[in-house]
């Protein structure tokens, strides 16, 4: 069972930053790597796909890199409305797994 | 654009079954692009994969409860359903059913989810 790693469990910025977020497997998951934005009482919404990929709809400024067991989720220039909590999530292998979330709070 | 709605009771009794029924809507269950999927999330903590299903029959489980669970589908109600028996409180959590796309990717359409609590 792969075990992902997210950090830091907490990053305080302000609009306008850039926050980098990290998420580390176990091992590796290839590039089958998925981020995910979570906010209260809302189920999550799929960011970024394969690694790399943005899903359908999602801003420019979101934008994510890695392969193997190292992977970043980066948000160029934070919006008010990016302050939530992100999740990692594997499907290489089984079962799938998500981490267990960054926390992108106001500063 | 495809839908989804958790449905079921909000409070089980321990030692009981819990079920929920996802509908569906937007597209049909039996495009073999898809899987369907269920996932939760004790309040405050990570989210957790329980299993999905496939037309095909095709049905995958995490094995952590494995024991516990099962997921059907009712192709005629565009539905799929989970069932988990002799919950704790434990199992309160909210469920998500979501749409995985397999092979070709991760969950990406989510119902908004449905809260059920485990108490006598």
């Amino acid at each position: 069972e792969i075990v992902l790693t997210q950090s830091p469990a907490t990053l305080s910025l302000s609009p306008g930053e850039r926050a980098t977020l990290s998420c580390r497997a176990s091992q590796s998951v290839s590039t089958y790597l998925a981020w995910y934005q979570q906010k209260p009482g809302q189920a999550p919404r799929l960011l970024i796909y394969d690694a790399v990929n943005r899903a359908t709809g999602i801003p420019a400024r979101f934008s994510g890199s890695g392969s193997g067991t190292d992977f970043t989720l980066t948000i160029s220039g934070l919006e008010p409305e990016d302050f939530a909590v992100y999740y990692c999530h594997q499907r290489a292998v089984w079962p799938r797994a998500f981490g267990q979330g960054t926390r992108l709070d106001v500063k | 654009q495809v839908q989804l709605q958790e449905s079921g009771p909000g409070l089980v009794k321990p030692s009981q079954t819990l079920s929920l029924t996802c509908t569906v809507s937007g597209g049909p269950i039996t495009n073999d692009n898809y899987y369907w999927a269920w996932i939760r999330q004790p309040a405050g903590k990570e989210l957790e994969w329980i299993g999905r299903i496939h037309i095909s029959g095709s049905v995958d489980y995490n094995a952590s409860l494995k024991s516990r669970v099962t997921i059907s589908m009712d192709t005629s109600k565009n539905q799929f359903s989970l069932m988990l028996s002799s919950v704790t409180a434990a199992d309160t959590a909210v469920y998500y059913c979501a749409r995985d796309r397999g092979a070709m990717g991760p969950e990406d359409f989510w119902g908004q989810g449905t809260l059920v609590t485990v108490s006598s």
